[in-house]
């Protein structure tokens, strides 16, 4: 059974610090790992996905990392804003999907990194 | 384009009542998901859809829990009775069952049993 482990629980940092979230799960047979932003009382928002044979990902600010074998992930998040403070998931996917002849793909999250960044 | 709708955003029932959620998926993607939510856990999968067909409910507590995905468009999930311990962030995802399986979430549902 999959396990993912998000560390820290909780960070708060001063505006304009880079930070980095860490993430780490059980079984490295994974298809791809997926990173969210949960703001208070909204759904999840998709930042970053990272194929399994990929080893990282970037999207401005952000870069997700990704290493297999020693079942880690890591968000880094530069020069952060206060804008930024929200919940942060980590959800790694295991199984096939429909479209590659399986039938059970399954997304496993986290407990997430609360997040606050002061102005 | 649109992203994923669902209502109601939020919902207080009395225990051993029923209620009713309903999604309204992203337009042309084939696969459509339920998770439950509960306060400080990440989401946790109840039921999947690939069209109008059930690919994995094997974590549905189908003796409270139904869903059904009619057409293969809209969905809805039902608790009948509810509990207690079913409080918690309901949410819809769908995907495009394409090359990266990548999903987009719904707003999610609040429920508050009391």
């Amino acid at each position: 059974k999959q396990e993912v482990t998000q560390i820290p629980a909780a960070l708060s940092v001063p505006e304009g610090e880079n930070l980095v979230l860490n993430c780490s799960f059980t079984d490295s047979a994974i298809y791809n790992l997926q990173w969210f932003r949960q703001d208070p009382g909204k759904g999840l928002t998709s930042l970053l996905l990272i194929q399994s044979s990929q080893r990282e990902q970037t999207s401005g600010r952000l870069n997700a990392s990704l290493d297999k074998s020693s079942g880690r992930s890591t968000l880094y998040i530069a020069a952060s804003q206060p804008g930024d403070s929200a919940t942060y998931l980590c959800a790694v996917g295991r199984g096939l999907p429909l479209f590659s002849g399986g039938s059970n793909y399954k997304l496993t999250f986290g407990k997430g990194t609360l997040l606050t960044v002061n102005p | 384009e649109a992203g994923v709708a669902q209502s109601p955003r939020y919902k207080i029932i009395e225990k051993r009542q029923s209620v009713a959620f309903w999604c309204n998926p992203i337009s042309g993607h084939a696969t459509l998901y339920w998770y439950q939510q509960i306060l400080g856990q990440g989401p946790k999968l109840l039921i999947q859809f690939q069209n109008n067909g059930v690919v994995d409910d094997s974590q549905l507590p189908k003796d409270r829990f139904s869903a059904e995905r009619l057409k293969g468009v809209d969905s809805t999930l039902k608790i009948q009775p509810a509990k207690l311990e079913d409080s918690a962030v309901y949410l819809c995802a769908t995907g495009r069952d394409r090359r990266y399986n990548e999903q987009f979430f719904g707003p999610g549902t609040r429920l508050t049993v009391l």
